[in-house]
């Protein structure tokens, strides 16, 4: 079993929808978590970080963290063509050492 | 600039050669990573320093790969006898670790070194 896991997609969504993303890890002792955005042939540019049980909202950006089920997910409302990306999962557990997903990729249809 | 830098940004080398990679952190960052990223894949972690010590190089694949932090502000990954299996993209990201705390850590990364190795 993958340390985190993401389905690789593509997640095809129609503009102005909700995009949903998941992402469950394997370690129980994750502390924090991260959601990153890649563009094709770019480096990874930090969306959102959760480190309590619940909801985290910035703008259209929802993070949901739920320990006991061992999953984070991030929701995009009014999802834009300018969404269309790669989004990375990333779980740290305490440590200084991240551990990333292989990714989500997401398409925006306008 | 404001943000993390990597040089070169390509890199084209033949198998069994050597080959560097640097990387300049944010100012008055003091943690540093390196990681490397293959097609479709997410970032690997390689290798974590504090200051100019190498806190964590368990994700170094093995010890064809070197890093140097010498003056805990710039790095150099360093790659001996390439293999084309090491061609990727190698990531540098840097931290402040705000707070104090490594749990709400944030990293940001640099645009990336893509390897070929031919």
């Amino acid at each position: 079993q993958k340390e985190v896991e993401q389905n690789s997609g593509p997640l095809s969504v129609p503009e102005g929808a909700i995009a949903s993303l998941n992402c469950t890890y394997s370690d129980r002792g994750s502390q924090s978590f991260f959601w990153y955005r890649q563009y094709s042939g770019k480096s990874p540019e930090l969306i959102m970080s959760i480190y309590s049980n619940g909801d985290k909202e910035d703008g259209r950006f929802t993070a949901q963290l739920n320990k006991a089920s061992q999953y984070v997910s991030l929701l995009i409302r009014d999802s834009q063509p300018s969404d269309s990306a790669t989004y990375l999962c990333a779980v740290n557990g305490g440590t200084y050492k991240y551990i990333f997903g292989t990714g989500t990729r997401l398409k925006v249809l306008a | 600039g404001a943000g993390v830098s990597q040089t070169p940004s390509n890199k084209v080398t033949e198998k069994g050669k050597y080959v560097e990679l640097r990387c300049d952190p944010i100012s008055g960052h003091t943690a540093l990573y390196w990681y490397r990223q293959s097609l479709g894949q997410g970032p690997e972690f390689l290798i974590y320093f504090q200051g100019t010590g190498a806190a964590d190089d368990s994700g170094l694949p093995n010890d064809r790969f070197f890093a140097v932090r010498p003056e805990g502000s710039v790095s150099t990954l360093k790659i001996q006898r390439t293999e084309r299996g090491d061609s990727a993209v190698y990531l540098c990201a840097s931290s402040s670790l705000a707070g104090g705390s490594r749990n709400t850590d944030t990293q940001y990364f640099g645009p990336g070194t893509r390897l070929t190795v031919l």
